[in-house]
């Protein structure tokens, strides 16, 4: 069964500093997304993109955070300036159409 | 924006019974509704969906039922087993997916031996 790829699985960075997370969504699939957990609490949504551009972002997704396609098959998010609060799973997500997503299996972030 | 709640927070049951989860949502605009199972550090699963043009869906042991009017749906697990156990999130958006699922907080769901 095709994966949703994410990797590092565990990233730890030091408050300030630049992280990018990075996905290899299903090679068929056009929606992409990321998403966030932090411990023990819901999965929230940060962005959608479609067609190279971002289709929808929610109010976690300030001018601290961008996404990337930079190729054919990789799916990026950064975040410029790391805060305490920063420190979640991060969860990329891709689907063929606007349902069905796949969620990869994450990256903990842990901003220290 | 969407705001979507989800009860109870834990729900214990005997193996072999039958298992409800419900969930409201608040934007009469949405149209999709899928169901993710979450085991402990892995990523959520898509278990069951239901689009706003049906009423109810079903797929071996689980179901999912929506009323539009009243704006909540429902997941149903019969005949649980160990493999069961997990936490539960129920989650709506317009737009099928594409502007983003807002999640609920999660259902515990223990399935006693």
């Amino acid at each position: 069964e095709p994966e949703v790829t994410q990797t590092p699985s565990h990233q730890v960075t030091q408050m300030g500093q630049e992280v990018i997370l990075r996905c290899v969504p299903i090679s068929n699939h056009l929606y992409f997304y990321w998403y966030r957990q932090i411990l023990g609490q819901k999965v929230e949504f940060l962005v959608s993109f479609y067609n190279n551009e971002i289709s929808e972002k929610s109010e976690i997704f300030d001018d601290q955070f961008s996404v990337e396609r930079p190729d054919g098959s990789n799916f990026t998010l950064k975040i410029r300036s790391t805060k305490l609060e920063d420190s979640a799973m991060y969860f990329c997500a891709s689907s063929p159409t606007t349902h069905g997503y796949t969620f990869g299996s994450g990256t903990r972030l842990t901003v220290v | 924006g969407e705001n979507v709640e989800q009860h109870p927070s834990t729900l214990s049951v005997q193996e072999g019974d039958s298992a409800v989860i419900k969930c409201t949502y608040s934007d009469s605009a949405s149209n999709y509704f899928p169901w993710y199972k979450q085991e402990l550090g892995k990523r959520p699963q898509l278990i069951i969906d239901i689009r706003s043009n049906v009423g109810e869906k079903k797929d071996q042991r689980i179901a999912v039922t929506l009323n539009k009017t009243a704006k909540h749906f429902s997941l149903h697990i019969t005949e649980t087993q160990p493999e069961d156990s997990a936490v539960y999130f129920c989650a709506a958006s317009n737009r099928g997916g594409a502007d983003g699922l807002t999640f609920g907080k999660g259902t515990h769901l223990i399935i006693q031996p």
